[in-house]
């Protein structure tokens, strides 16, 4: 399966700033995820990123908050934007394979404080 | 409606004892693909097993197998002589085919094995 690595690991984010993660992936795929896991819960889609176009966001959740790019078949970022505490998730990228199953990326734990 | 519903919140078990973990899923999919998924504390998300609709021989691996019953829309993991390592957030999952990116994903068992 594909390697994906995310940056940062972690971060501690002061409420109405706003944090990029990264994702990168060591193979071209064609299917890229993003997901929350807020604290104790499973886990949320936020949105589809799309290479080329705008990403397909899933209901409850909008660009204005969560920006998303796919420069590239191995890249993704997500920006959570004007952040408040109720943002303190972890932030997962998945990619999808010729084999129909999601792999995730080791996740961002972020703290708004 | 898809949905899939892990019962148990929280199962604590000595190490070396068998472990279930329940899995019971709805969907109106004639065709879909079930999942697990392992997260420890660390707080990555690691696929365990991916099992089709159409197939519903029990898998085993290692310490690990599962039982898909179609006709109870169960999908159950057991962990065999269980180790302190095992101890993790365990979450079951479904796809349907029609939509493979549309993964539902349960509320998770955290498993502790205690030594």
């Amino acid at each position: 399966s594909a390697v994906i690595s995310q940056k940062p690991s972690r971060d501690i984010c002061q409420r109405g700033t706003s944090l990029t993660i990264q994702c990168q992936v060591d193979s071209q795929v064609t299917m890229m995820f993003w997901y929350r896991q807020q604290p104790g819960q499973s886990l949320t889609l936020i949105a589809t990123a799309n290479q080329g176009s705008e990403a397909t966001y899933e209901s409850g959740f909008v660009i204005d908050k969560f920006p998303i790019s796919r420069p590239n078949l191995t890249f993704s970022t997500l920006t959570v934007s004007n952040m408040s505490p109720e943002d303190s998730s972890i932030y997962l990228c998945s990619v999808e394979e010729h084999t129909d199953t999601q792999y995730f990326g080791p996740g961002t734990r972020l703290t708004v404080l | 409606a898809q949905k899939v519903t892990q019962a148990q919140t929280e199962i604590s078990v000595v190490e070396k004892e068998d472990v279930t973990l329940d899995c019971v899923y709805e969907t109106r999919d004639t065709t879909y693909y079930l999942f697990w998924y392992k997260q420890p504390p660390s707080g990555e998300l690691v696929f365990l097993i991916r099992r089709n609709s159409f197939d519903e021989q029990n898998e085993i691996s290692g310490r690990y197998s599962w039982n898909f019953q179609k006709s109870t829309s169960s999908f159950n993991f057991t962990i065999t002589a269980s180790q302190v390592v095992d101890s993790a957030v365990y979450f079951c999952a479904l796809s349907p085919r029609r939509s493979a990116s549309k993964i539902i994903f349960g509320s998770g068992t955290r498993l502790s094995i205690r030594p």
